[in-house]
């Protein structure tokens, strides 16, 4: 158990409307990265962090915002959201000590009408 | 190009099988690590299993075992005596140094597995 919780687990909104989704991790973890899931494409990096206020996009990184003001937050905001952001969110942090590998957290299901 | 390559979409298993989940990976660097990430109906992602290049034996945790043939570039992912919660999609994933829009983890689109009883 990696302590990542995200916040809502479950969410419908409507078009147009401003979304902020919330990850939260307990050990202090450097790195912290969101994803978005959808049947066919596996995971796909939308931003990622390597510090507080250090941020980055990924490969699907329109129309979305991130944020990091403290070590444990990681938050990811969609500006205004479409249809085509309905998806399921992971949030993952990397322990860089060993195996250098990255746990998840239990994922948040965004529904956008 | 694609990092990582999953090409069963499905799979089928008899109870107390083994089965073979195959996983081709691609990257110039020496240096990276393979892993497999499984996930139930429930949506998590759990991490089954590590193989680092350099690695000389193929990692193994219970009941999976990682069949990592460098030369060929393939981490497939072995689950001996197949069990009704093993049913789930499993994914393939690395990690390199070489960065594609600033990533360095790169999964698959995932095998749904199916254990009959």
């Amino acid at each position: 158990d990696a302590g990542i919780t995200q916040s809502p687990r479950h969410k419908v909104t409507e078009t147009g409307t401003p979304v902020t989704l919330r990850c939260h991790q307990t050990e202090n973890h450097r790195y912290m990265y969101w994803y978005r899931q959808d049947p066919g494409h596996g995971l796909r990096l939308i931003h990622y962090s390597y510090g507080v206020k250090d941020t980055d996009k990924g490969e699907v990184s329109d129309g979305y915002s991130v944020s990091r003001s403290k070590t444990e937050d990681f938050l990811l905001t969609l500006e205004s959201a479409t249809s085509s952001q309905t998806s399921v969110y992971f949030c993952a942090i990397r322990e860089t000590s060993g195996r250098d590998t990255q746990y998840f957290g239990p994922g948040t299901r965004l529904t956008v009408l | 190009a694609q990092k990582i390559t999953q090409t069963q979409p499905g799979m089928f298993v008899q109870e107390k099988e083994a089965v073979t989940l195959d996983c081709t990976y691609d990257t110039s660097d020496p240096s990276y690590g393979l892993f497999w990430y499984k996930q139930p109906s429930s949506g998590e992602m759990i991490f089954l299993i590590y193989q680092g290049s350099y690695d000389q034996q193929n990692a193994t945790e219970g009941r999976y075992s990682l069949n990592f043939q460098k030369a060929r570039k393939s981490a497939n992912l072995v689950i001996s005596a197949s069990q009704l919660g093993d049913s789930a999609m499993y994914f393939c994933a690395m990690r390199d140094v070489i960065r594609v829009a600033g990533n360095q983890f790169y999964f698959g689109t995932g095998t749904s597995l199916t254990v009959i009883p």
